[in-house]
């Protein structure tokens, strides 16, 4: 089951901070985030696998709620290139197939 | 880090001409992996998961006869775009874990932009 992106589109200027949210309606293993740059491959940003968790640092982190069914990436202080369409990801088992939410597309302006 | 790589990253062909892209684990042994495609300003849909040594298996929609996926090692996955058609024109891109390291994180190969005229 794909898992639900919100915002599907995001507009900042540099320096300010944003949030994507990834829901599923039923509890995940896991939940990866992604970014992507045109006609590139998706670049690895994080995987959050425990119910509460929060990972990363200062300036990208996310987190993953108790009940594993929503988990939200933070952008904090936003620089240019954090320009790119960002996924979520979730599998319901472990080792499972990895399911991609239809993205959020991040604009940073000067 | 585990290496991913996918070969080739571009190809043009004519329609109804077979196509094929490859999917390497470099630096370690990936019994599944996982095919995807991505038409423009959409995301990446799973099309199968490729298990080394016996048959794939297809998402929902996915024709079998027209994506034939091998897994013949267990470094290697191949897809192949049989009689390809202008609408089979999208971005394939594969991906691997590392279940020795007990990765859950996946690996995604450079990706091939498949043009078909």
């Amino acid at each position: 089951q794909q898992p639900v992106q919100s915002p599907q589109a995001v507009i900042l200027r540099e320096g300010e901070d944003a949030v994507i949210n990834c829901s599923s309606s039923k509890a995940l293993y896991s939940v990866h985030w992604y970014r992507q740059k045109h006609g590139e491959a998706p670049v690895f940003l994080m995987i959050l696998l425990k119910g509460g968790e929060q990972k990363g640092h200062e300036k990208i982190s996310a987190s993953f709620n108790e009940k594993k069914q929503q988990s939200s990436l933070y952008l904090t202080a936003s620089q240019l290139s954090y320009s790119g369409t960002y996924f979520c990801g979730s599998t319901g088992t472990s080792y499972g197939k990895l399911t991609f939410g239809q993205g959020t597309i991040l604009t940073v302006h000067p | 880090g585990a290496v991913v790589s996918q070969h080739p990253s571009w190809v043009i062909c004519k329609s109804g001409t077979s196509v094929k892209i490859e999917c390497r684990s470099l630096d370690f042994q990936a019994t599944t992996m996982f095919w995807y495609r991505q038409f423009p300003k959409q995301s990446l849909m799973l099309m199968a998961t490729s298990n080394e040594g016996s048959k794939a298996t297809y998402e929902q929609g996915v024709e079998k006869d027209k994506f034939l996926i091998n897994h013949a090692s267990l470094t290697l996955s191949t897809l192949t775009v049989t009689s390809a058609h202008p609408e089979d024109s999208s971005f394939y891109i594969c991906s691997a874990r590392d279940r020795t390291g007990k990765e859950e994180k996946l690996f995604f190969g450079s990706g091939t932009q498949l043009s078909v005229l």
